[in-house]
């Protein structure tokens, strides 16, 4: 099946930092969406972004699906930013499944 | 906004008990899922239904049925629930087609002691 890697793992910034969060998936997809776990486990939708790129407040995202990648940027971060991120894709003709990356951990601290 | 809302945050129930997940979505939605989430595992398709009385197993559909019996509810059986059951169970409701959103309910906490 696919696979969906998420880079870094855990990342700890100071508030007003910025950062960028990775996903690389193996197979061709249809489907890529943004997802941030709140503390209390709910999933927030960020961003439907199967390709190119979009721009919400603090938060921008692009998809290169031709490369099998997509890349999650939060500027000016705010400690309310931490969570644990998710991209989650469908695999082009696979079904209905959205399959779950591995996560970023964000701690965001003052 | 889509509204998927699920029945309880927090559950906690006894081994060899018969659990029931509900959960809720409002936007007319044909497919429903559930996930399970467990540290080091990450979030794993139990069961999936495309439309009223139709499912379809998923990753780990083992120890778990479903009901559909209206468009809008989707609901996760334990038939008998065991330990290794405890997990954080998590909804999502997503219109047909291809290139569609899927939202998510707050989760399910359950313990199984």
């Amino acid at each position: 099946g696919i696979q969906v890697e998420q880079s870094p793992p855990d990342l700890i910034l100071q508030e007003g930092a910025n950062s960028t969060l990775r996903c690389n998936f193996s197979d061709s997809v249809n489907n890529l969406q943004w997802f941030h776990q709140n503390p209390w486990g709910q999933l927030i939708n960020l961003f439907y972004i199967p390709s190119g790129t979009k721009q919400n407040g603090r938060l921008s995202a692009t998809t290169v699906a031709t490369e099998r990648y997509s890349l999650l940027y939060i500027s000016s971060s705010q400690t309310t930013d931490s969570g644990v991120y998710f991209c989650a894709v469908r695999v082009t003709g696979g079904g209905n499944k959205l399959t779950f990356g591995t996560g970023t951990q964000l701690k965001v601290e003052l | 906004d889509v509204k998927v809302t699920q029945s309880s945050r927090y559950l906690v129930k006894r081994t060899g008990e018969k659990v029931f997940l509900e959960c809720v979505q409002d936007m007319d939605h044909e497919n429903m899922f559930w996930y399970r989430q467990d540290p080091g595992l990450g979030l794993r398709l139990i069961y999936f239904s495309y439309d009223v009385k139709m499912k379809e197993k998923g990753d780990i559909p083992e120890g778990y049925s479903v009901s559909r019996e209206k468009k809008e509810r989707f609901s996760l059986i334990l038939e008998s629930a065991s330990t290794n059951q405890t997990s954080m169970y998590l909804c999502a409701s997503r219109e047909v087609g291809p290139n569609t959103e899927a939202f998510f309910g707050q989760g399910t906490r359950l313990t199984v002691v």
